[in-house]
C-alpha cells in the first residue's frame, strides 16, 4: 500500500505566475484535504474534496482553486502568486476520519 | 469554532526525561484528537489519534495522550526522551467523520532535547 505522494518537492515560482501542485491519495481514500504550512506556523486548512466535489473551505481567496479526479488524486491551483503564498503546501488523505499527510511541496515565490 | 492551544513553544528535556506537550482544544461537538510530528523539511507523521473509546491513546514511538474531557486537554507524554524525538508537534482537531472533517492545528512546539 502506498502513501500520500506529492509532486513537486520544491517549486519557484515569481509574483504574478500559476502554480500546479498534484497529491496521489492512499489507496483506497476518498477525501483529500490541502492545507499551507508557513514558516514557523502550523498548517491552516485550504479546501477538502470528497469524491470530486468540494466539501469545505478555509479562509482562502477564490485564486486557490483545486480539482479530484476519479482515481481522487488531486490538485492544488494558485492564480495570480502573491509573496506571501511563499509555504509548504501539505496534502492529506483520509478515510474514517483520520488524515495523512504527503511529505509536502515547498513554494516559494520571489 | 474549534481551536486548539499548545502551551509552551519551545520545550527541552534531558535525553533519559519525562516528555510533556500540552494541548487544550475547544470543540462544540464530541471532538478527534491527533498528535502529528514534523521533522525539519519533512511533511506531517501521524503519532496517535482519539477518536472514540478509551481516552488513553498509546502511540507511535513510545508516545502517549490522555484524551480527559473535563479538561479538554489532550496532553502528549513520553517517559524516556530519546534523541531521535527532536521535532516540532503539532495538536489538532476534528469533529470526526460524518462532521467537518478538517484539521485544526494548535501552533507548534518545537522539542529539544539535550545529551
Amino acid at each position: 500500500e502506498t502513501g500520500v505522494t506529492q509532486s513537486p518537492t520544491h517549486l519557484i515560482k515569481t509574483r504574478g505566475q500559476q502554480v500546479t501542485l498534484r497529491c496521489s491519495s492512499q489507496s483506497g481514500h476518498n477525501t483529500v484535504s490541502w492545507y499551507q504550512q508557513a514558516l514557523g506556523q502550523g498548517p491552516q486548512f485550504i479546501f477538502q474534496y470528497y469524491r470530486e466535489e468540494e466539501n469545505g473551505r478555509g479562509n482562502f481567496p477564490p485564486r486557490f482553486s483545486g480539482l479530484q479526479f476519479p482515481n481522487y488524486s488531486s490538485e492544488l491551483n494558485v492564480n495570480a502568486l502573491e509573496l506571501d503564498d511563499s509555504a509548504l503546501y501539505l496534502c492529506a488523505s483520509s478515510l474514517y476520519g483520520v488524515q495523512y499527510f504527503g511529505a509536502g511541496t515547498r513554494l516559494s515565490v520571489l | 469554532a474549534q481551536s486548539v492551544t499548545q502551551l509552551g513553544s519551545h520545550v527541552s528535556v534531558s535525553e533519559g526525561a519525562l516528555v510533556l506537550l500540552r494541548c487544550n482544544y475547544s470543540s462544540s461537538v464530541p471532538p478527534y484528537l491527533f498528535w502529528y510530528v514534523q521533522y525539519p523539511n519533512q511533511g506531517l507523521q501521524l503519532l496517535l489519534k482519539y477518536t472514540t473509546g478509551a481516552t488513553l491513546v498509546k502511540g507511535i514511538n513510545g508516545f502517549e495522550a490522555e484524551f480527559k474531557k473535563s479538561e479538554t486537554s489532550f496532553h502528549l507524554t513520553k517517559p524516556s526522551a530519546h534523541m531521535s524525538d527532536a521535532a516540532e508537534y503539532f495538536c489538532a482537531v476534528s469533529e470526526g467523520q460524518g462532521g467537518s472533517e478538517k484539521l485544526v492545528f494548535g501552533k507548534g512546539t518545537k522539542l529539544t532535547v539535550n545529551p
